[in-house]
């Protein structure tokens, strides 16, 4: 099946450092990925989506200047968390899915943030 | 906006009974996701379902969309405690890019 790797797995560091997670598709091109935020025992919250090529369309409520996404190719979108803090501490989960709108998604394995 | 619940929230089953989940959608769906997220993992897709009445069998898991395309449900046979974790319906409505997760319902089977 498709797979998706999301790098890193954990992280921990110190408030106002900033992350950036990598979700590559390694045997698709993914046209469209899905930034996910999950709290614990709760359901994953869309925080934007990203095309390649183009700007990435943010949920409402999500700061589009604090969750930076780039999705330079068709094979790699990049999420920054900018100037992080402790409220951003959380499990972040890309998906990616190709060229047709109603296709399954494949999801990253997660990348668990912890902000001290 | 578009909301998508799922009940139970929690359910605790003995191995060997069955289990289902219901999913309602507050829009009208053009097709719904099934996946299951295990303890500590990440979601994996299970199935789509995109005619309104359909029903879906994979082995033990029987899903079923509504005839109205707002509802959907998922129901396991004779559960195994391999069948833990949380099951997420996702929706997906025309004109839109995305889906919409439920709120998902965990399943702890005892054995």
């Amino acid at each position: 099946g498709a797979v998706v790797s999301q790098h890193p797995s954990r992280v921990i560091c110190k408030s106002g450092t900033s992350v950036k997670i990598e979700c590559r598709s390694l045997d698709f091109q993914a046209t469209t990925m899905f930034w996910y935020r999950q709290f614990p025992k709760q359901s994953l919250m869309l925080m934007a989506t990203s095309n390649e090529g183009s700007k990435a369309t943010y949920e409402q409520g999500v700061e589009k200047d604090k969750f930076l996404i780039n999705h330079a190719s068709l094979t790699l979108s990049t999420l920054t968390v900018t100037s992080a803090h402790p409220e951003d501490s959380s499990f972040y989960i890309c998906s990616a899915r190709g060229t047709v709108s109603n296709q399954p998604q494949h999801f990253g394995d997660g990348t668990r943030l912890s902000i001290l | 906006g578009q909301q998508v619940m799922q009940i139970p929230q929690y359910q605790h089953v003995q191995e060997g009974e069955d289990f289902t989940t219901y999913c309602n959608s507050s829009t009208t769906l053009s097709n719904i996701q099934w996946y299951k997220q295990r303890p500590g993992g990440h979601p994996v897709f299970l199935i789509q379902l995109v005619k309104s009445g359909e029903v879906k069998k994979q082995k033990r898991l029987t899903f079923q969309f509504g005839e109205a395309k707002k509802n959907s449900s998922l129901h396991i046979t004779a559960t195994q405690t391999t069948d833990v974790g949380t099951y997420f319906c996702a929706g997906h409505t025309s004109g839109t890019y995305k889906y919409i997760f439920g709120t998902g319902t965990r399943l702890k089977v005892l054995a």
